[in-house]
């Protein structure tokens, strides 16, 4: 199948300090997408990449797909409170299936004060 | 101004029962969505509709019944509840062919 292996599962850091997650998978992917899901609330798009080698920011946020298209790191700098929730990667699936995504399994992000 | 709205937030019911949740979006979107959280936050697509046409049915028993009467909204309608229906409900809408969609906030359903 079309498995994401997204670690690591948790992370537990302090305020201020930078938080790196991964995903990787057997296939060949075209699109890597990050969202972000807050308690009690559905995922939120973080970033979108599209090209093998790319590196978007958004603001804190860096993310970048691997040149061989099976992997994705996404990057947090200077962590603050509010990035506590969720991270998952997707891949999207093009085409005719109309915007399915694939999700990794997800990353729980505590930040301490 | 809700982009994508879902009601209930939360649904709590006894097995055997008959449920649904409603979803509306007002992006003008011409695709919308409906994927399972399940326990341990693992998210996966259960339909896809586009402009009122089922496209994706990801091998959902058939006591789960989408319905979309127009291209803003897509309800779904549980039969006869199940314990492992318990999980969290999100409607989603995209524009057609991106993978940038929109969630709501989720239905908790809690099957007792």
């Amino acid at each position: 199948g079309q498995q994401l292996n997204q670690s690591p599962q948790s992370m537990f850091i302090q305020e201020g300090e930078d938080v790196s997650m991964n995903c990787t998978s057997s296939s060949i992917f075209n699109t890597w997408l990050w969202y972000k899901q807050d308690p009690g609330e559905g995922p939120v798009l973080l970033i979108a990449l599209y090209k093998a080698g790319e590196l978007t920011s958004n603001g804190r946020l860096t993310a970048q797909f691997g040149i061989t298209r099976k992997d994705s790191f996404l990057n947090i700098s200077a962590s603050i409170p509010s990035d506590v929730g969720i991270y998952f990667c997707a891949r999207y699936a093009g085409g005719t299936s109309y915007g399915k995504l694939t999700f990794g399994q997800g990353t729980i992000l505590t930040v301490h004060p | 101004d809700t982009a994508v709205s879902q009601t209930p937030k939360y649904l709590v019911t006894q097995m055997g029962n008959d449920k649904s949740i409603k979803c509306e979006q007002n992006l003008g979107h011409d695709t919308m969505y409906w994927y399972k959280q399940d326990s341990k936050k693992f998210l996966k697509i259960m339909f896809s509709y586009n402009n009122k046409e089922l496209i994706i049915n990801e091998t959902v028993p058939n006591r789960f019944s989408p319905k979309s009467p127009d291209k803003a909204h897509l309800n779904l309608h549980i039969n006869s509840l199940e314990l492992g229906d318990s999980a969290v409900y999100f409607c989603a809408s995209s524009l057609k062919r991106t993978g940038d969609l929109f969630f709501g906030s989720g239905t908790q359903l809690s099957v007792l």
